[in-house]
């Protein structure tokens, strides 16, 4: 079952906060985050296992919470570079495939 | 060190016809995948494969076929192409499962196909 993401899409300009969230009916073991700029292939973010941690990567961090089956992506100070569709992936167990959700368009202007 | 190439990376095929998509990784990664993109859908799972020999099902896999004979390429084949399978697809390929702190997928640059 696909994860939702919201919003669908967002608009900032430069320097400022986003967040981007993604949660499931099922109970989650990790959550996966990519970015995909127009035109280009999905390009790793993170990836979050069970346990409710954060992780931070440059100004782009997320967290999971299990307890909701809920993960979070923050992007701060937001650059133009950040521009694309953000998807999360969510798996049910360690062995489990990773369904992506319909992905967040977030466009940062000058 | 090419990563994951796909070839070719546009078609046009018409209803009924047949074709096969190639994947090849230089990684030599275990994992690989097969989505397609279409607006609004996100990446869907097609196939994907956990080992040379071995596929499996993954979200929308109805009217394609895959194998996995070598550990480096991923083929993904349309027996008879149908206008619903116009879409954008990706290969992908990852050194370990979605479990592994480590699971990183590495995606191709993708085929646009379209199914007249």
């Amino acid at each position: 079952q696909q994860p939702v993401q919201s919003p669908q899409a967002v608009i900032l300009r430069e320097g400022e906060d986003a967040v981007i969230n993604c949660s499931s009916s099922k109970a989650l073991y990790s959550v996966h985050w990519y970015r995909q700029k127009h035109g280009e292939a999905p390009v790793f973010l993170m990836i979050l296992l069970k346990g409710g941690e954060q992780k931070g990567h440059d100004k782009i961090s997320a967290s999971f919470n299990e307890k909701k089956q809920q993960s979070s992506l923050y992007l701060t100070a937001s650059q133009l570079s950040y521009s694309g569709t953000y998807f999360c992936g969510t798996a049910k167990t360690s062995y489990d495939k990773v369904i992506f959700g319909p992905g967040t368009s977030l466009s940062v202007i000058p | 060190n090419a990563g994951v190439t796909q070839t070719p990376k546009f078609r046009v095929l018409k209803t009924g016809q047949s074709m096969t998509l190639l994947c090849a990784q230089d990684m030599n990664h275990e994992y690989m995948y097969w989505y397609r993109q279409d607006p609004g859908m996100g990446l869907r799972l097609i196939h994907y494969s956990v080992g040379e020999g071995t596929t499996a099902k993954g979200e929308v896999p109805d009217g394609y076929n895959v194998s996995r004979l070598k550990k480096q390429n991923f083929l993904l084949g349309l027996e008879s192409a149908a206008p619903s399978q116009t879409s954008v697809y990706f290969c992908a390929s990852s050194y370990v499962g979605s479990g592994d702190p480590y699971n990183e997928q590495f995606f191709g640059p993708g085929t646009r196909l379209t199914v007249l």
